[in-house]
């Protein structure tokens, strides 16, 4: 079966230091994975998706930045955090188009 | 820009009484799917509508998919306190190039159920 993991659960950050959340998906082979974050209280904003290795795609200008060094491995950087960067972060995963999302336990960061 | 609204944002209800959240799109949908967040958790799948006028169940939950495929609505009857949590709806975005599988998510609306 399908699983998915995304570590750290919890961060916290000072501001200005760099950020690296992975997320990895095991059981499938060349799914579509997202990164959305999810403010307090929120809904879900999708900040990258990415189809396939090396193929990553921005939905919002931010510092942040998304890659896939590997099929299943997604992974969220920042080089300089900033307070509003604080959140909810969630790794999402598909195998085919129009199927159920699947997400990851999250990443709570708080960036002080 | 394509946009999902839900309504209710919060609804607080006494345990056995019914609860209703409505989604409603600026664009027809191919799909509409339906998730719940429970407290301090992430997102999980609840149910997935394709046609027009579809209703499903799932025991005290009722899904209803518009006939226009604009709009949803989430009816749960006689809530008890394990429906706690936060409730979203959500579309594929249209347009763009290829099937990238993007979702656009509502709000949610966030139920209290008082015991």
């Amino acid at each position: 079966s399908q699983t998915i993991h995304q570590w750290p659960a919890t961060l916290v950050q000072p501001v200005g230091s760099p950020l690296s959340l992975e997320c990895t998906v095991e059981g499938t082979s060349n799914p579509n994975l997202y990164w959305y974050r999810q403010a307090a209280g929120r809904g879900l904003q999708l900040l990258f998706y990415s189809v396939g290795i090396g193929q990553i795609s921005s939905e919002v200008p931010q510092n942040l930045s998304a890659s896939r060094p590997q099929d299943r491995q997604f992974i969220l950087s920042s080089k300089k955090l900033l307070l509003s960067d604080s959140g909810f972060y969630l790794c999402a995963w598909i195998d085919r188009d129009n199927s159920p999302l699947h997400f990851g336990n999250g990443t709570r960061l708080t960036v002080t | 820009g394509q946009q999902v609204m839900q309504i209710p944002q919060y609804q607080h209800v006494q345990e056995g009484e019914d609860f209703t959240t409505y989604c409603n799109s600026s664009t027809t949908l191919s799909n509409i799917q339906w998730y719940k967040q429970r407290p301090g958790g992430h997102p999980v799948f609840l149910i997935q509508l394709v046609k027009s006028g579809e209703v499903k169940k799932q025991k005290r939950l009722t899904f209803q998919f518009g006939e226009a495929k604009k709009n949803s609505s989430l009816h749960i009857t006689a809530t008890q306190t394990t429906d706690v949590g936060t409730y979203f709806c959500a579309g594929p975005y249209r347009g763009g190039s290829g099937n990238t599988g993007k979702l656009i998510f509502g709000q949610g609306t966030t139920l209290q159920v008082k015991p």
